[in-house]
């Protein structure tokens, strides 16, 4: 299938490690993000997602952190597997408009 | 499975020539919105239908139309294509205008021009 990770950033993480995958917004008045999952052939899968209201949310291993004031995202994944590599997207959105901007994205490759 | 369907799955059309792409989407949403996604990069907003009216835009040139039915399923059209419109073409679904819901991706549509 046709590859989504070409020329992105790539993080290497060896399986049952932990992984942070970061991401920069640009739009200060973005109150709602998501992080995205992105496989090879595939959209884009919704992970979890944080409203500016907060600063962490937890999920099933994975947990956003978000830092407004350096306008910060994280994606933290605990006990990373195989099954988790992929390409990962942030993205934001603002006034509750449905258009969602996406960042640059992350390769995750999972090291058995 | 999102339980939205994009079709078809693969095409390749010739540079001037128009394409429709479609989607339905999930039981329920009203809000469908279209992507590109250019190899290796992630997804750009192209725009979003609403109850059957466009509820914003995004960069792209009026060659890009869209199209939303009553049952909520969409079609995206492009005219005159170019080169640079080989992409991936997603749709997600939604089931609000506004507010902060989850958005449903489709699998996409992989448009190839020559």
């Amino acid at each position: 299938g046709e590859s989504v990770g070409l020329h992105l950033p790539t993080l290497s993480v060896q399986e049952g490690d932990n992984s942070i995958i970061n991401c920069a917004y640009s739009n200060s008045a973005s109150d709602y993000f998501i992080w995205y999952k992105q496989e090879s052939g595939k959209g884009p899968q919704f992970i979890i997602d944080i409203r500016s209201n907060m600063d962490k949310r937890q999920g099933q291993r994975v947990t956003v952190l978000l830092n407004k004031t350096v306008k910060h995202l994280s994606l933290q994944i605990a006990a990373t597997q195989p099954g988790d590599s992929a390409v990962y997207f942030c993205a934001e959105k603002s006034g509750g408009y449905q258009k969602v901007t996406f960042g640059t994205g992350t390769k995750l490759q999972v090291i058995p | 499975e999102t339980g939205v369907t994009q079709s078809p799955t693969h095409l390749i059309k010739t540079r001037g020539q128009q394409v429709t792409l479609r989607c339905s989407s999930q039981s329920g949403h009203n809000t469908v919105s279209w992507y590109q996604q250019a190899l290796g990069q992630g997804p750009q907003f192209i725009f979003q239908y609403y109850r059957e009216e466009e509820n914003g835009r995004g960069n792209f040139p009026p060659r890009f139309s869209g199209l939303q039915f009553p049952n909520y399923s969409s079609e995206l059209n492009v005219n005159a294509l170019e080169l640079d419109d080989s992409a991936l073409y997603l749709c997600a679904s939604s089931l609000a205008k506004g507010g902060n819901t989850e958005a449903f991706f489709g699998q996409g549509t992989r448009l190839t021009v020559v």
